[in-house]
């Protein structure tokens, strides 16, 4: 089955630092998306991108879909200390079904 | 409106009991998936139902099993419990249509959280 690899599996940054995580896929998907989890929570969705090559910013996230398919990368910039979570990458090659990374675990020190 | 309902939020259980956990989805989504999510494995699809058929499934054995009424709402069940089954189950609804790939936003619960003893 489809496999995703995210990196890195955690950070410990600075307030004010950017951060940068990505996923891998050894097979392509139609979609990716870019969810973050709060202790006690389901994941929240961030970021949706729908075509290969696309570039999507929210705020101070961006995420792009990579050309081949195959991978995605989330940046954050200047992080505070409500970006402390997880942050998950998913794809999705059909609706209904999603492929979740193991998630990157991030800590903002003030 | 209001978002996704995911009850009970905490249940113990012991091996070999069953167990049934519920999701009210957003209204008038049709589409419902369900994850276990656990420290090593990560977040695992069990399911997905739309219009109270099963659309697509993971690779969990056959004591997960789920239904979607029609309502929309959902239910989960776990017979013959392992301590391994101890886990956050999460539900998710979308707006998805019956057909065609695409982004329809998932939103999650805030999941069961499911101890076996």
């Amino acid at each position: 089955g489809q496999q995703l690899n995210q990196s890195p599996q955690s950070m410990f940054i600075q307030e004010g630092e950017d951060v940068s995580m990505n996923c891998t896929s050894s097979s392509i998907f139609n979609t990716w998306l870019w969810y973050k989890q709060d202790p006690g929570e389901g994941p929240v969705l961030l970021i949706a991108l729908y075509k290969a090559g696309e570039l999507t910013s929210n705020g101070r996230l961006t995420a792009q879909f990579g050309i081949t398919r195959k991978d995605s990368f989330l940046n954050i910039s200047a992080s505070i200390p409500s970006d402390v979570g997880i942050y998950f990458c998913a794809g999705q090659l059909n609706a209904g079904k999603s492929t979740f990374g193991d998630g990157t675990t991030l800590t903002v020190k003030p | 409106k209001a978002g996704v309902t995911q009850t009970p939020r905490y249940l113990i259980k012991t091996r070999g009991q069953q167990v049934t956990l519920s999701c009210s989805p957003i209204s008038g989504h049709r589409s419902v998936s369900w994850y276990q999510q656990t420290p090593g494995q990560g977040l695992q699809f069990l399911f997905e139902y739309f219009s109270e058929t099963q659309r697509n499934k993971g690779n969990f054995p056959g004591r997960f099993s789920g239904r979607q009424f029609s309502n929309s709402r959902s239910e989960m069940n776990v017979s013959t419990l392992e301590l391994g089954d101890s886990a956050l189950y999460l539900c998710a609804s979308s707006s998805s249509p019956a057909q065609g790939a695409g982004v329809y936003g998932y939103t999650f619960g805030s999941g069961t959280r499911l101890t076996v003893v």
